[in-house]
């Protein structure tokens, strides 16, 4: 298995544009977390799913940000309008529904909105 | 999920082992505890997890006191690559329990 796959890497947008982040876990991972991690708030979890149902969604910061999982193999993660102050790395987690399993992150999608 | 306390950062020399401890004074009885370490650039990896006494993998050891109210993560032989921030978490993981991470330690190696 390729692991866990976030499209794009690396991601320069504009302030006020829509900029959508895209994830594909790995197969048969029934978990999957959509963290943020910048060097002042550190590793953030924004909102996790299970079975593509949203479980929690505590960690999203605003109403800008939403999640989606149209099925087992794609998640995203969209913000709109962008602003400066969410230039963060994003990170895509997944994970088995099997007791203490560890879960497998992506590469992350650096993101800078100017 | 059970509070974890663990040094902000620690540096090293190649060649020395290392011990990061985490405190988790309200650990319950079904937490695991559980360690991942992020190189910088990437996302954070499992290292090991345990529940008590000892535990040994390729990578590294974890230690577990009768209490379980606090766990070492013991590399042996650190090398420039082991430079990384290590990652202390401590629930029960059991159907997917949110994985959330504290500010964990950096550990700096140093040549």
């Amino acid at each position: 298995d390729a692991g866990v796959i976030q499209s794009p890497r690396h991601e320069v947008t504009e302030m006020g544009q829509e900029v959508t982040l895209r994830c594909k876990p790995i197969s048969g991972h029934d978990y999957l977390f959509w963290y943020r991690q910048t060097m002042m708030r550190g590793l953030e979890l924004l909102i996790y799913f299970n079975n593509n149902v949203p479980i929690d969604d505590s960690g999203m910061p605003e109403d800008r940000f939403s999640a989606k999982m149209p099925n087992a193999s794609f998640s995203t993660l969209k913000i709109q309008p962008s602003e400066p102050r969410d230039s963060a790395v994003y990170f895509c987690a997944s994970r088995p529904t099997v007791l203490n399993t560890e879960a497998f992150f992506g590469q992350g999608t650096r993101l800078t909105v100017v | 999920l059970a509070k974890t306390t663990q040094p902000i950062s620690m540096d090293s020399y190649e060649g020395q082992e290392v011990n990061i401890t985490c405190s988790h004074n309200n650990i319950a009885t079904n937490d695991y505890i559980t360690w991942y370490q992020q190189f910088p650039s990437q996302g954070p990896r499992f290292i090991i997890q345990g529940y008590k006494t000892k535990v040994t993998n390729e990578v590294a050891s974890l230690f577990i006191p009768a209490d379980r109210k606090s766990s070492t993560l013991s590399l042996p032989r650190v090398s420039l690559s082991d430079t990384a921030v290590y990652y202390c978490l401590v629930g029960e993981w059991e159907y997917g329990n949110k994985l959330v991470f504290g500010a964990g330690t950096i550990l700096r190696v140093k040549s």
